[in-house]
């Protein structure tokens, strides 16, 4: 069974503070996987996706992915209050149409 | 563009009742899911379409039943409503724009239902 780990904390981090969120997977055939964003009683909203081993940067966010590991993570640098949400990890495979989400990550960010 | 729509948002069931949760999309996506996310927990599949005509099922179908007659529409069925599919559902479709066209092959989400089963 496919599986997506995160630790489901809470993080808590002072406001301007590099919070570090990270996510382990079990299929090393997985091909794309993506960070959702989560408020209080809303839906997830996509933030962030990478394909290949690296950094990719996109504002304050930054994923991490290392497959020989299979490891990924986002990094929220100087974090705001706003940034307070679960963080929801999800892979999917190179050959089907779903998505394996992890539990998800709450973090918050103290003023 | 509305997006995802779902209806309703809150719903109150007996045990035993039957309901349907509807999902509709104005993307023209081809694929669309059923997920159910139950607290502290995250999202887990119950049904997926690659088209109309199409379904197929996920990690936790028992219960429910689906159905795609229009590329729009993806209804979720529950019959013999029971506690335990005391949940938070959410529809999502997804955007087929391939990855060497940069992606990001994602998912988009409905606001969600909000079920209780009494």
């Amino acid at each position: 069974q496919k599986e997506v780990e995160q630790n489901s904390g809470p993080l808590s981090v002072p406001e301007g503070a590099i919070a570090s969120l990270n996510c382990t997977y079990s299929d090393r055939g997985s091909q794309s996987f993506f960070w959702y964003r989560q408020y209080s009683g809303k839906s997830p909203e996509l933030i962030m996706f990478i394909y290949s081993n690296g950094d990719k940067e996109d504002g304050r966010f930054t994923a991490q992915l290392n497959k020989a590991s299979q490891y990924v993570s986002l990094l929220i640098r100087d974090s705001q209050p706003s940034d307070s949400a679960t963080y929801l990890c999800a892979v999917k495979g190179g050959s089907n149409y779903k998505l394996t989400f992890g539990k998800g990550t709450l973090l918050t960010v103290n003023p | 563009n509305a997006g995802v729509t779902q209806t309703p948002k809150f719903r109150i069931l007996k045990i035993g009742q039957s309901m349907t949760l509807q999902c509709t999309q104005d993307m023209n996506h081809n694929y669309m899911y059923w997920y159910r996310q139950d607290p502290g927990m995250g999202l887990k599949l119950i049904y997926y379409s690659v088209g109309a005509g199409i379904t197929d099922k996920g990690e936790v179908p028992n219960g429910y039943n689906v159905s795609r007659s229009t590329t729009e529409d993806f209804p979720l069925r529950l019959e013999l409503a029971a506690p335990s599919q005391t949940s938070v559902y959410f529809c999502a479709s997804r955007t087929l724009i391939p990855r060497d066209a940069g992606g990001p092959d994602t998912q988009y989400f409905g606001p969600g239902t909000r079920l209780t089963v009494l």
